[in-house]
């Protein structure tokens, strides 16, 4: 079983261009997330989906979008990136229900220069 | 709103020695608590997670938390500790809802030394 599958695992971007970090579950979770960690502030909620065809903001949303168009893909979107985007994305779903815990991918380690 | 706090971004011990990870969370509604580790260069791995049956929860490699709810706390313990212990430890929470997010801590680093 793979779980959850980030792409790419590194990345080097020029400041203004746009990206796209792809992520692919196999475990058909409704509720998908994007976090990004950064040193000393631990992961911080960027965008969520609840189920195919919502989505929703976190604590950091500026700068970011995302698109659920089917259970499995939930792709993160910097339209312009900056030199802050310079972080690790992890993308994570969630098992139905409040007590289920999230699994996460293996993160995608983006730098913006 | 809900928040967690964790005592301490880094903590160092010997080998064999009690580790303690301290976590404090705020929820206006019951919590469900969560601890996982984070090995270097890899994703979060789901250690325990309290959902309101025992107060006293094991996880995996020997750790194991008690949830208190007069002291609001989930602190993370282990008797002995392992080299291989070493890795960063974030506390999580989340309300009773499906498809809620979970709110992380800031994370606590643990050194092993021999």
């Amino acid at each position: 079983i793979a779980g959850i599958t980030q792409a790419p695992t590194s990345q080097i971007l020029a400041a203004g261009r746009r990206m796209t970090l792809r992520c692919t579950q196999d475990m058909r979770h409704n509720a998908m997330y994007w976090y990004r960690q950064d040193l000393g502030l631990g992961l911080r909620l960027i965008h969520y989906s609840n189920t195919a065809g919502t989505t929703g903001k976190g604590e950091v949303p500026d700068g970011y979008s995302v698109s659920r168009a089917n259970t499995d893909d939930f792709p993160l979107t910097l339209a312009s990136a900056v030199p802050s985007q310079t972080s690790v994305y992890f993308c994570a779903s969630r098992a139905g229900g409040g007590t289920g815990e999230l699994f996460f991918g293996e993160g995608s380690r983006l730098t913006v220069l | 709103a809900q928040s967690v706090t964790q005592l301490g971004s880094h903590v160092s011990v010997s080998e064999g020695a009690l580790v303690l990870l301290r976590c404090n969370y705020s929820s206006s509604v019951p919590p469900y608590l969560f601890w996982y580790v984070q090995y270097p260069n890899q994703g979060l791995q789901l250690l325990l997670k309290y959902t309101s049956a025992a107060t006293l929860v094991k996880g995996i490699n020997g750790f194991e938390a008690e949830f208190k709810k007069s002291e609001t706390s989930f602190h993370l313990t282990k008797p002995s500790a392992h080299m291989s212990d070493a890795a960063e430890y974030f506390c999580a929470v989340s309300k009773n809802q499906a498809g809620t997010a979970l709110i992380f801590g800031k994370g606590t680093t643990l050194s092993v030394s021999s």
